[in-house]
């Protein structure tokens, strides 16, 4: 168990629908990083976020957004949605906001289909 | 782009042999992370290698970092059927933008 905790585990929706996932980073963590993984793409980052503020940005849609709150979780939005964002979003976190002086601990990822 | 790809894409090889993967990678980096997956799971972190190391040690895992040829490899000795999974490194810039992963290699371990 990373301590990383991700809800819905599944979910199931229809185009043009909005979705909303949530991640509660590890306790004590302060940064929240979003993943999506899809069979084609790979695991591509998406945001990236350090106590409450967006730290790094990568390949997200513009009918993707996300944010962290002052409890430390985060949530992800995704709208207007398309059978291509049918995939695995993880969430991971850290200690502080630069994962390339430590390791990051995953969720188990929440599993999106789009009908 | 990734910043790191692996390579094989997919692996098979019987219990008790030795795994082999590797990773190139393209701009500076601060270190290089190997992560793990199994199927449908988060990953989990393996190793990390820090860009003035060559080589590194955990368990059955050894990792080399090649700087001048901006590459990787990892190594699992005496494979088991759990170690089936698929493998990732990982980088990340001098700036701490943009962490990425490469798009992992597939490792089978038949009994």
């Amino acid at each position: 168990d990373s301590g990383v905790t991700q809800t819905p585990k599944h979910l199931i929706t229809a185009t043009g629908q909005r979705v909303t996932l949530r991640c509660s980073p590890r306790s004590g963590d302060l940064s929240v990083y979003w993943y999506q993984q899809s069979l084609d793409q790979g695991l591509q980052f998406l945001i990236q976020y350090y106590n409450g503020e967006e730290r790094a940005k990568g390949n997200i849609l513009e009918r993707f957004s996300a944010q962290q709150f002052p409890d430390l979780h985060s949530e992800l939005n995704l709208s207007s949605l398309e059978l291509g964002d049918s995939a695995l979003y993880f969430c991971a976190s850290s200690v502080d906001g630069r994962p390339f002086t430590g390791e990051l601990f995953f969720g188990e990822g929440s599993r999106l289909t789009v009908l | 782009s990734q910043q790191g790809e692996e390579d094989p894409q997919a692996l098979s090889i019987q219990e008790g042999e030795n795994a082999t993967m590797n990773c190139s990678y393209k701009t500076s980096i601060n270190n290089l992370q190997w992560y793990r997956q199994n199927s449908g799971r988060g990953l989990v972190h393996l190793i990390l290698i820090r860009s003035n190391e060559r080589e590194k040690h955990s368990g059955r895992l050894r990792v080399t970092l090649d700087t001048s040829k901006k590459s990787s490899s990892l190594l699992i000795t005496a494979s088991r059927a759990a170690d089936t999974a698929s493998y990732f490194c990982a980088t990340g810039d001098n700036y701490g933008q943009n962490f990425v992963f490469g798009p992992g290699t597939r490792l089978s371990v038949l009994p």
